[in-house]
């Protein structure tokens, strides 16, 4: 059974600090990896995709991605109250028909 | 920019009724598909496909159907609801191969009384 696992939270940050999202799987062919925003009562939005090890940085947002150690993580700098969401994790699950697995996302709350 | 549209936005029904969730994706991608996510239980995928007249169960399919009569158009079909299907489905697109991203529509809440 393929896997993403992440801490559900509640994650509590100051406002401006920077926020720390963690995801582990467990399928190691996995080749694609996002990251989705979800506010509550709202669908999920894609805010980051990566494919390669290393960091990839968009704005605030940084992903990065260790295929060896099987994880992947975003960083969201100077934290603000509006990036209070539910952070959803994905990865392909193999194959060509472009399923993702999803973990079950961290709750991230910033703290005017 | 990828716009995946749902027909509602909530919906109410009696357990028992036929219900048709329908989602229209603009972007000529050949995969669709349809989550439900509850509290607790995350994103589970119900069914998908990957073209025309093609289908495939996900991990939850029992009770659903689907159909997929155009490429842009995927519907989700409760034959006879019951309060169990009382969740937030949500349509997503993407395209074959390549990097495997998912566009999500604004989801649909049903509740099934």
């Amino acid at each position: 059974q393929k896997e993403v696992e992440q801490n559900s939270g509640p994650l509590s940050v100051p406002e401006g600090a920077i926020a720390s999202l963690n995801c582990t799987y467990s399928d190691r062919v996995s080749q694609s990896f996002f990251w989705y925003r979800q506010y509550s009562g709202k669908s999920p939005e894609l805010i980051m995709s990566i494919y390669s090890n290393g960091d990839k940085e968009d704005g605030r947002f940084t992903a990065q991605l260790n295929k060896a150690s099987q994880y992947v993580s975003l960083l969201i700098r100077d934290s603000q109250p509006s990036d209070s969401a539910t952070y959803l994790c994905a990865v392909n699950g193999g194959g060509s028909q472009g399923n993702l697995i999803f973990g079950k996302g961290t709750k991230l709350s910033v703290k005017p | 920019d990828v716009k995946v549209t749902q027909s509602s936005r909530y919906l109410v029904k009696r357990t028992g009724e036929k219900v048709f969730l329908e989602c229209v994706q603009d972007m000529d991608h050949e995969n669709m598909f349809w989550y439900r996510q509850d509290p607790g239980l995350g994103l589970r995928l119900i069914y998908f496909s990957y073209d025309v007249k093609m289908k495939e169960k996900g991990d939850i399919p029992e009770g659903y159907s689907v159909s997929r009569e155009k490429k842009e158009r995927f519907s989700l079909i409760l034959e006879s609801a019951s309060t169990n299907q009382t969740s937030m489905y949500l349509c997503a697109s993407g395209s074959l191969g390549g990097n495997n991203e998912q566009f999500f529509g604004p989801g649909t809440r049903l509740t099934v009384l």
